[in-house]
């Protein structure tokens, strides 16, 4: 059972334009999101996140939305430069620190980004 | 701080053959994380330790999986014997747990395993 889903295998994007990547989940104890960014023979790397006591996190060019009712995340990128071509995978933690589920994440899929110039 | 450091990062071997992945955790973390990546269902967590004991092996995907934790700096994956299908790439991952739930986890380079 995928309790994190991102649908969209693969995004393409002109540089300069709006690039929007989407997740769901489906389980409503998952109470922090997080994004990372993998480049190609890297390992991810954390590229922002959100408490689900928000409903917008922003740093730089990249922002997080979350719809806790829609059970919902999207990470917006503006404006997409080239560099910013990767995989892009969402995921999510619950719990509090020394729960059983503490320092666990579930990831989706991932989505690949491609930003032309 | 050199990071989560990986070996070997990349695995050829045959159908059969015991294989054995190792990770050594950012210095300080108190969670290690494994990983694999299939191109079907993304990053799929294996196992994680906190403080060396194993704390969830629920995605282990079968007795031929093993890892072991013998001491804070070192952990191995083991699959024996391996099959086609374990193909995949291998990622560790450690984090130190910290008040609020945030867990940013720190990635090593994965272990792209070939298994013919």
């Amino acid at each position: 059972d995928q309790q994190v889903k991102q649908n969209s295998p693969s995004l393409s994007v002109q540089e300069g334009r709006i690039s929007i990547l989407n997740c769901d989940y489906t389980n409503s104890m998952f109470d922090y999101f997080l994004w990372y960014k993998k480049y190609p023979a890297e390992g991810p790397t954390f590229l922002i996140s959100i408490s689900s006591i928000k409903d917008k996190n922003e740093d730089g060019r990249f922002t997080v939305f979350l719809n806790k009712s829609a059970k919902h995340l999207s990470l917006h990128i503006v404006p997409s430069q080239p560099g910013d071509s990767a995989v892009y995978f969402c995921a999510a933690s619950a719990g509090e620190a020394g729960g059983t589920s503490y320092g666990k994440l579930t990831f989706g899929q991932g989505t690949i980004l491609t930003v032309h110039p | 701080d050199a990071g989560v450091i990986q070996s070997p990062r990349h695995e050829v071997t045959e159908m059969g053959q015991e294989v054995t992945l190792r990770c050594k955790p950012i210095s300080g973390h108190d969670y290690l994380f494994w990983y694999r990546q299939t191109m079907m269902r993304g990053l799929e967590l294996l196992i994680y330790f906190n403080n060396n004991v194993p704390i969830d092996d629920s995605g282990m995907p079968e007795d031929r999986f093993s890892a072991k934790m013998p001491n804070a700096s070192f952990s191995t994956l083991k699959i024996q014997p391996s099959e086609p299908r374990d193909s995949a790439v291998y990622f560790c991952a450690s984090s130190l747990a910290q008040a609020g739930g945030y867990n940013e986890q720190f990635f090593g380079p994965g272990t792209r395993l070939t298994v013919l």
